[in-house]
């Protein structure tokens, strides 16, 4: 199994407050993303990395930002959660995005009251 | 606007009882088309890659087949292991990211 690791793997917090997820790999893939699951939606891309500090928008990125300052962690922020960012979110990692082949983590679920 | 659909949502099944889900996709250039298998409260697996119409993949009771609309996962004679939700994902030309379907639940019932 690819080694990523997500925490919290879960979190129940209140409408306002900041949230950070974290990811940690020990694979040392350059591409991490994040993504957000919700049933009916699939999998939605929030943000990606293509390097260290190399970041970019994804097609649900409004209110979350990421930043990725070592190889092994990329972390995404809830600036200000609402109850829209209720979800579970999946952190994944790959060698080369051509290949399509991505590794996922275990998931993080976040409740925001 | 490229997309990309599942069907069934949902799918059950006797113990071996085939049967095929379908992902379509409509998309002006197709890089690939991805299947991976989700098991609950776990991050998505990936299973195969298919490139080109009329390229198909196996892997133990599963096989994979895709034209130029379409793919199908067959899942021959399933057992109760093979449960899963079962994810498409298309890569378009013009780019790396990934499209991902809403998925089909597969229950297989001993």
């Amino acid at each position: 199994d690819a080694g990523i690791t997500q925490s919290p793997r879960h979190k129940v917090t209140e409408t306002g407050t900041p949230v950070t997820l974290r990811c940690h790999q020990t694979e040392n893939h350059r591409y991490m993303y994040w993504y957000r699951q919700d049933p009916g939606h699939g999998l939605r891309l929030i943000h990606y990395s293509y390097g260290v500090k190399d970041t970019d928008k994804g097609e649900v990125s409004d209110g979350y930002s990421v930043s990725r300052s070592k190889t092994e962690d990329f972390l995404l922020t809830l600036e200000s959660a609402t109850s829209s960012q209720t979800s579970v979110y999946f952190c994944a990692i790959s060698e080369s995005p051509g290949t399509g082949e991505l590794f996922f983590g275990e998931g993080s679920r976040l409740t925001v009251l | 606007e490229d997309q990309v659909t599942q069907s069934p949502e949902a799918l059950r099944l006797q113990e071996g009882e085939s049967s095929s889900l379908n992902c379509s996709y409509t998309v002006s250039g197709l890089r690939g088309l991805f299947w991976y298998r989700q098991d609950p409260g776990k991050g998505p697996e990936f299973l195969f890659t298919l490139y080109s119409a009329g390229e198909e993949k196996e892997k133990e009771r599963l096989k994979a087949t895709l034209t130029k609309k379409e793919s199908f996962l067959h899942i021959t004679a399933p057992k109760p292991e093979d449960s899963a939700t079962y994810l498409c994902a298309v890569q378009f030309s013009n780019d790396y990211k990934l499209s991902f379907g809403a998925g089909t639940t597969v229950t297989v019932r001993a």
